[in-house]
């Protein structure tokens, strides 16, 4: 089983539309969570952490559920500019904070 | 802040020859990690330093693959000798130590191998 999985999508939405992507984790262990975003080659870039109280950064909500051991992102309202491939990011408990990178959930926005 | 700063951009070489990709972490950023992206495998971590100093070298695919951080500035990450198979683009990444501080990535070097 790999460590962080996603739903490789494409995700196909109308500009508008809310969208949701889900995201399994393996090592119980772990202690932070990140959602990352990258545009057609281009780095990954730092979208939002996720707390376990669940956070929002404007049309964007990031939830956690560790006896699930689950992480979701969703967004609402999307706009073209939405359009790229999030990727879903775990900390694994240790000493040195290695990040394990899912193989990411491509979104395309479309007018 | 300028970034993590990666050079070249591109490269391209002839089966055979010897790369070396550079990358300068943002500073004050403790740790540096070294990534490789294909469309089959995704993002791989390779190697990763703390302190300058190697803590994980397991994703390093074999002997061909060498990298060293000499100094909190700069590493290098050398490919001898370089396969068609290495073609892919290759990250550098830092960070700070916490727990809640996410990498900061490189805009990478696209490695192509003929």
């Amino acid at each position: 089983r790999k460590e962080v999985e996603q739903d490789p999508g494409p995700f196909n939405v109308p500009e508008g539309a809310t969208v949701a992507f889900n995201c399994t984790y393996s090592n119980s262990a772990s202690q932070s969570f990140f959602w990352y975003r990258q545009d057609c080659r281009k780095e990954p870039k730092l979208l939002m952490s996720v707390y376990s109280s669940g956070n929002e950064d404007g049309r964007f909500t990031a939830q956690l559920n560790r006896a699930s051991q689950y992480i979701s992102l969703l967004i609402r309202d999307s706009k073209l500019s939405d359009s790229a491939t999030y990727l879903c990011v775990v900390n694994l408990r240790g000493g040195y904070n290695k990040l394990i990178f899912g193989a990411g959930t491509r979104l395309a926005v479309h007018p | 802040d300028a970034g993590v700063i990666q050079s070249p951009r591109h490269e391209v070489t002839e089966m055979g020859q010897e790369v070396t990709l550079r990358c300068k972490p943002i500073s004050g950023h403790n740790s540096l990690f070294w990534y490789r992206q294909t469309m089959m495998r995704g993002l791989e971590l390779l190697i990763y330093f703390n302190n300058n100093v190697p803590i994980d070298d397991s994703g390093m695919p074999e002997d061909r693959f060498s990298a060293k951080m000499p100094n909190a500035s700069f590493s290098t990450l050398k490919i001898q000798p370089s396969e068609p198979r290495d073609s892919a683009v290759y990250f550098c990444a830092s960070r700070l130590p916490g727990l809640r501080d996410g990498y900061t990535f490189g805009s990478g070097t696209r490695l192509t191998v003929v």
